[in-house]
C-alpha cells in the first residue's frame, strides 16, 4: 500500500519565523489532505489539495502530484499553531485515509 | 459546512462494564463514517469503515467482536467498546465523508478519551 512520510518528525520555533513541512508519498495520489491536531485532539482541515497551490492567511500548501510530494508553509508562526501537522492521502481507489507519522510543531513565545 | 459531532468527549468507565461513542454528520449525509484510534504521541491507525445499512469492515487486527460498530443511518455511526478493560484506553476519532462527485475531503470528530479503571 501506500507508504506516507513527514519530516521532520519535531519543530521548535520561535513565534514569528516561518517553517515548511513536508510530505513524500511512495505511489501517486489525488486526493491529499493537510490536518492540525489541536492539543485536544481535535483534527482540523488545513487542505484539501491534489494539485497545486492553496493558500488561507498565514498558511499555504503545494502539492507536485507528478514528484509525489506536498508541502505546508507556515508563516508569522504563533503560539496556536503548536500542535501536530498530519499529511494523509486516500489509496488508489480506497475510500480509506493513510496518514503519515505527523510533525510535532512547538512555537514559542 | 460539513461538521462531524462526536459525543462523549471524554469518559472514565470500570473494567468490564462498555461505553457507546457517537459520531454524526450535522450538515451533510455521509456514506462512509470511519474510525480511528490513536496512541499517545502516535499517528492515528484506522479500526473499521462502516457504510450505511450494511456490516462494518474491520482492519487486520481489529476485533469486531469488541469493537461493535452500527451505522444506522446516514448521518449516525456508533462505536461501542465492549467489556472494556484498561488496554483499551484511548483516543478514539470517528471521521465521515460525502463521496461522490465534487468530493472535497474528509471531517473529523473531536474525538473520545476513554479511560478503562
Amino acid at each position: 500500500g501506500i507508504q506516507v512520510e513527514q519530516s521532520p518528525p519535531d519543530l521548535i520555533l520561535q513565534e514569528g519565523a516561518n517553517s515548511t513541512l513536508r510530505c513524500n508519498f511512495s505511489d501517486s495520489v489525488n486526493n491529499l489532505q493537510w490536518f492540525h491536531q489541536n492539543p485536544w485532539g481535535q483534527l482540523i482541515n488545513l487542505f484539501y489539495i491534489p494539485s497545486g497551490t492553496k493558500q488561507n492567511g498565514r498558511l499555504s500548501a503545494t502539492t507536485v502530484a507528478t514528484e509525489r510530494y506536498s508541502l505546508l508553509y507556515i508563516s508569522s508562526s504563533q503560539t496556536t499553531d503548536s500542535g501536530v501537522y498530519f499529511c494523509a492521502s486516500r489509496q488508489g481507489g480506497s475510500e480509506k485515509l493513510v496518514f503519515g507519522k505527523g510533525t510535532k510543531l512547538t512555537v514559542n513565545p | 459546512g460539513a461538521v462531524v459531532s462526536q459525543h462523549p468527549s471524554w469518559v472514565i468507565c470500570k473494567s468490564g462494564t462498555s461505553v457507546k461513542i457517537e459520531c454524526r454528520s450535522l450538515d451533510f449525509q455521509a456514506t462512509t463514517m470511519f474510525w480511528y484510534r490513536q496512541f499517545p504521541k502516535q499517528s492515528l491507525m484506522l479500526m473499521a469503515t462502516s457504510n450505511e445499512g450494511s456490516k462494518a469492515t474491520y482492519e487486520q487486527g481489529v476485533e469486531k467482536d469488541k469493537f461493535l460498530i452500527n451505522h444506522a443511518s446516514l448521518t449516525l455511526s456508533t462505536l461501542t467498546v465492549t467489556s472494556a478493560h484498561p488496554e483499551d484506553s484511548s483516543f478514539y476519532i470517528c471521521s465521515a465523508s460525502m463521496f461522490g462527485s465534487g468530493w472535497k475531503g474528509y471531517t473529523f470528530g473531536s474525538g473520545t478519551r476513554l479511560t478503562v479503571v
